[in-house]
């Protein structure tokens, strides 16, 4: 089965940094997302993309976020000056049309420090 | 309760035994989506069920949708260890455009011993 692929499962970063999380979404799907998964915690939608722009975002996708299609494949999320809050799994997701089954990631722990 | 509640939050049966989990949500909804995670892993996708329809199943697995009662459940028969795992319901609100975005419940967390 065809699968969504995330890059790097685990990252640990200075606060302030920049990271840049990486995905590539399943080579048919149209509509891509990252979601947040703090721990202990429920899973939370960050972000979704369509068309080569952000179609909806939550309020915890800040200014310090951004996301991007650099190419045909890859998808990526960049936060700009990481928080220790910021600490959390990041599962990036995709589908081919809103109504279908959404597949996700095995995501990438991102511990802050 | 918030949108795509589930319940019990952690159930613990024997191998063998029936698993039933429930979720509840509050707005109207496109669809309905169970996924399961292993501990510290990606999120599987089990079952999609949509507004129009009440009953689904998947092998072992069989999921109702109740649009008037605003729930659904999950049932795993002839549970395994293997099972183990947190089970999560996810809806995709309906109104307005969408473009697919899930709104998750807390998950329950279920254990199957051996």
């Amino acid at each position: 089965e065809p699968e969504v692929t995330q890059t790097p499962s685990h990252q640990v970063t200075q606060m302030g940094q920049e990271v840049i999380l990486r995905c590539v979404p399943i080579s048919n799907h149209l509509y891509f997302y990252w979601y947040r998964q703090i721990l202990g915690q429920k899973v939370e939608f960050l972000v979704s993309f369509y068309n080569n722009e952000i179609s909806e975002k939550s309020e915890i996708f800040d200014d310090q976020f951004s996301v991007e299609r650099p190419d045909g494949s890859n998808f990526t999320l960049k936060i700009r000056s990481t928080k220790l809050e910021d600490s959390a799994m990041y599962f990036c997701a995709s589908v081919y049309m809103p109504g279908n089954t959404i597949y996700f990631g095995e995501g990438s722990w991102l511990t802050v420090v | 309760s918030q949108q795509g509640e589930e319940d019990p939050q952690a159930l613990s049966i024997q191998e063998g035994e029936n698993a039933t989990m429930n979720c509840s949500y509050k707005t109207s909804i496109n669809n309905l989506q169970w996924y399961r995670q292993n501990s510290g892993r990606g999120l599987v996708h089990l079952i999609l069920i949509r507004s129009n329809e009440r009953e689904k199943h998947s092998g072992r697995l069989r999921v109702t949708l109740d649009t008037s009662k605003k729930s659904s459940s999950l049932l795993i028969t002839a549970s395994r260890a293997a099972d183990t795992a947190s089970y999560f319901c996810a809806t995709d609100a309906a109104g307005g455009t969408s473009y697919g975005k899930l709104t998750f419940g807390q998950g329950t967390i279920l254990t199957v011993h051996p």
